[in-house]
């Protein structure tokens, strides 16, 4: 089985642009996380997807948001990029949203 | 309030066995442990659901004493395979289910 995919796997931008990530859950999981990870540290909860409703965020700026389509992929969209949000984003789904997440392998942003 | 990890970081020979523990303030619905190894994804080891269960996958284990609000991830006759940094993710039910990642235990598997 496929496991969670995401795309593109590195990106640059410059400061101000906006950048689009994309992420397609495991066969069969309704329910999508985003992560944001910098490097030396855990990942941040950024945002929770479940049947295309949001059923959760964290501490991050109105900059960041997100969707969830009819098929479970989902978007994260960042506008007016700052250095500081290069870091590794990570999307995990799981089948609902108590269940165990398995994370795909990123989205590298460097933001110059 | 993300957990706190201790150690940081560990060296071991292989065959040694290690201890990482995992802390939080708040009252935890459950703890998920994740190994990241270099440039990858993090990798799901098990999640501890009840207080005082312990899971296992292969000989790495862990515990979770709910009362202490605690979780200790046990690296038991470690393997060059075991290396890389290790995360746990705690859940409250007051804050809606999301993971709150730890900082991260780095560990070195040595021949």
């Amino acid at each position: 089985d496929a496991g969670v995919t995401q795309s593109p796997t590195h990106l640059i931008k410059t400061r101000g642009q906006h950048v689009t990530l994309r992420c397609s859950p495991i066969s069969g999981h309704k329910s999508v996380s985003w992560y944001q990870q910098v490097l030396g540290q855990g990942p941040q909860f950024i945002f929770q997807y479940y049947e295309k409703e949001e059923r959760g965020r964290g501490n991050f700026p109105d900059r960041f948001s997100a969707r969830q389509f009819p098929n479970y992929s989902s978007e994260l969209n960042v506008n007016a990029l700052l250095l500081g949000d290069s870091a590794l984003y990570l999307c995990a789904s799981s089948l609902r949203v108590e269940e165990t997440q398995y994370f795909g392998p990123g989205t590298r942003l460097l933001v110059l | 309030q993300q957990p706190v990890q201790s150690p940081q970081a560990v060296i071991l020979r292989e065959g040694e066995d290690a201890v990482i523990n995992c802390s939080s303030s708040k009252a935890l619905y459950s703890v998920h442990w994740y190994r990241q190894k270099h440039g990858e994804a993090p990798v799901f080891l098990m999640i501890l659901l009840k207080g005082g269960e312990q899971k296992g996958h292969e000989k790495i284990s862990a515990s979770f004493n709910e009362k202490k609000q605690q979780s200790s991830l046990y690296l038991t006759a470690s393997q060059l395979s075991y290396s890389g940094t290790y995360f746990c993710g705690t859940e409250r039910k007051a804050a809606g289910n999301k993971l709150t990642f730890g900082g991260g235990t780095r560990v070195l598997v040595k021949p």
